[in-house]
């Protein structure tokens, strides 16, 4: 079984409105990541939150981790059209050796 | 764009042929990794290369094989390609294992009629 589970699986919302997405996982990790990968392209690393990180910001995208509940969200705020994409958490297990396990992805639509 | 190049980007062939995918980077990162993405399951590792010769296998190892004689090649074989092979495959690399990011090639599109 996945051992990410995206929330989600696809949500639409209007340019310049926030978009927030969850990831639930079921074994101890080291870290967790975020990719984004658009239509015919291979994904794009967006953030790494390690497990004793609560939060991490990178320009519009925040990332928060809660390993008491096995959850992290990443919230992208004022969307554009240019996010419209898939948007993928991959978890690195602690007994997993240096492998991602990864979610099925949410698929967010920007409408202009 | 990290140096990583798929080849080939699209191929089609018959059941029961052999197939081999190729990876090749100009990163020198130690970790290469095939996954598989389908609708529906997200991405699934099939093999991944830790060192020259390193090799272990995924989640979804089963008819496939690698083989990485120098770093900045891993190939992928499938030696009698089913229809239910078909899918897109992605290679990735990362200099620290899942320490680090991993960085993708932009996928090879197989099918298999």
């Amino acid at each position: 079984s996945q051992q990410g589970e995206e929330d989600p699986q696809a949500l639409s919302i209007q340019e310049g409105e926030n978009a927030t997405m969850n990831c639930s996982y079921k074994t101890s990790i080291n870290n967790l990541q975020w990719y984004r990968q658009n239509s015919g392209r291979g994904l794009v690393h967006l953030i790494l939150i390690r497990s004793n990180e609560r939060e991490k910001h990178s320009g519009r995208l925040r990332v928060t981790l809660d390993t008491s509940k096995k959850s992290s969200s990443l919230l992208i705020t004022a969307s554009r059209a240019a996010d419209t994409a898939s948007y993928f958490c991959a978890t690195a297990v602690i007994q997993g050796a240096q492998k991602l396990v990864f979610g099925q992805g949410t698929r967010l639509t920007i409408n202009p | 764009d990290a140096g990583i190049t798929q080849s080939p980007r699209h191929k089609v062939t018959e059941t029961g042929t052999p197939v081999t995918l190729r990876c090749h980077q100009t990163e020198n990162h130690r970790y290469m990794y095939w996954y598989r993405q389908d609708p529906g399951h997200g991405l699934r590792l099939i093999h991944y290369s830790y060192g020259v010769k390193d090799t272990d296998k995924g989640e979804v190892s089963d008819g496939y094989s690698v083989s990485r004689s120098k770093t900045e090649d891993f190939l992928l074989t499938l030696e009698s390609a089913t229809s239910s092979q078909t899918s897109v495959y992605f290679c990735a690399i990362s200099d620290q294992g899942s320490n680090q990011p991993q960085h993708f090639g932009d996928g090879t599109r197989l099918s298999i009629l």
